[in-house]
Order: structure tokens, then sequence, then C-alpha cells
């Protein structure tokens, strides 16, 4: 595909359970992050990856939260015990390289809803 | 304080009109400027990118930054039911992190 893609789209969830989301980057991109974005709080940066580099985890909110990015490639979010207050929608984007100036090419989200 | 405020909105303006979205921010080492369109159930989409001070413009759009004053303004001339977007300003300061804005929301009245 030639943009950036999120599964699910959409994801309900019973509090205490563990979700995986799932972004796959432009092929080729090298960064990747992770942003949350509830209603009224804008883009919260959440992790980023670049390369081989060990990731900037400086966003993510509780040890409930983890991410990893396998071959450079594929990555997932891990939210351990959810809670209500982690319903939100979660955005993934690639960029070519590190760097200010680089555009972040944005996926359309998973919207997660814990009951 | 957020090192980016920006106004929620919602903001409704008839078809024509000059629209005018503004942001502040507080750190003054930041010298990279986005503002990013969201239709919604979407993801943000790059509209326009700004380094350093001064004008840009790209079509119907015109990104403006005031270092002095740390403002930061996008106008859209001529503006559509298209444009009924949320849009999101980002400032940076020469890491890879940028800081978002909350995002206004933009209608488009036809």
């Amino acid at each position: 595909g030639a943009g950036v893609s999120q599964s699910p789209s959409n994801k309900v969830t019973e509090k205490g359970k563990d979700v995986e989301l799932r972004c796959d980057p432009i092929s080729g991109h090298t960064a990747l992050y992770w942003y949350r974005q509830s209603l009224g709080q804008g883009l919260e940066f959440l992790i980023y990856f670049q390369g081989n580099s060990a990731p900037d985890k400086s966003g993510l909110p509780s040890d409930r939260f983890s991410a990893e990015r396998t071959g450079g490639s594929v990555s997932t979010l891990t939210i351990q015990r959810t809670q209500q207050e982690d319903s939100a929608v979660y955005l993934c984007a690639s960029s070519l390289r590190q760097g200010m100036g680089n555009e972040q090419f944005f996926g359309p989200g998973t919207r997660l809803t814990v009951l | 304080q957020k090192e980016v405020e920006q106004d929620p909105g919602p903001l409704s303006v008839p078809e024509g009109a000059i629209v005018s979205l503004n942001c502040t921010y507080s750190n003054s080492a930041f010298q990279y400027f986005m503002w990013y369109r969201q239709y919604s159930r979407k993801g943000p989409e790059l509209l326009m990118y700004t380094y350093s001070s001064g004008n840009k413009e790209d079509g119907r759009f015109t990104a403006q930054v005031d270092k002095s004053s740390k403002y930061i303004s996008l106008f859209i001339r001529d503006s559509q039911p298209s444009d009924s977007a949320t849009y999101l300003c980002a400032s940076g300061s020469g890491t890879y992190k940028y800081i978002f804005g909350t995002g206004t929301r933009l209608k488009v009245l036809a």
C-alpha cells in the first residue's frame, strides 16, 4: 500500500484486558511514531523508533504501555490492563528520515474504547 | 502552560471567507513549524511547513510565523466547504519531536 496502515480501525474492550494495536509504515521509512489523540487534548507523543537505535519511550504514560518494532518495519503498541482513561484514537506516523523537516505521514488511527 | 496553545473552536465561516487560524508557543528554541489538516476519522496530513520566521504561500494557503511574538498563523483564502476539517499546528526545535496544538475545528458553510 502507498500509505501508513493501522489495524484494527476500531477496538472495544473491557477494562482490565490487554490490547495490541498494529502499524504498517510506508516502505523504506526509517522513523516511526506513535501518538494518542484524546478529545480536546491534541496529539500526545508516545514513542519514537528510528532505525536500529534505542526507541525514545519518554511519552509512554505508564508501564502498562509498551511498543516494539520488528525488523525496522511493522510496529505493535500494547496496552496491558486497560483503563477507561486509555480510550482515545491511537495514531501511527512514519517519516523517511529522522529529524525536523521530514514530513510525518499518518495512518488513519485505531479508535480504542475501554468499557 | 502547554508549549503550543491553540483555540479549539469550532470556527464557522461562510464559503468564500478568509479564515485565520492561530497558535502561540512558549519555547523560544522552536524553529520548525507545521500545519496539519485532519478530516473526521482520518489521520492528519501535512499542509504547510515553515522553518524560522516569515511567510510561505501555497495556493489558497499562507503560513506565517512571527518568532518575536511566538505566534503562528494559517490563512485560508476563498474558503470552501471541502476545507471543513480540524487544523493542527505543530512546532519543534531540532530533534525529531514535534509538539502539537489541540487543533481548531473549522466549518465552512455552503
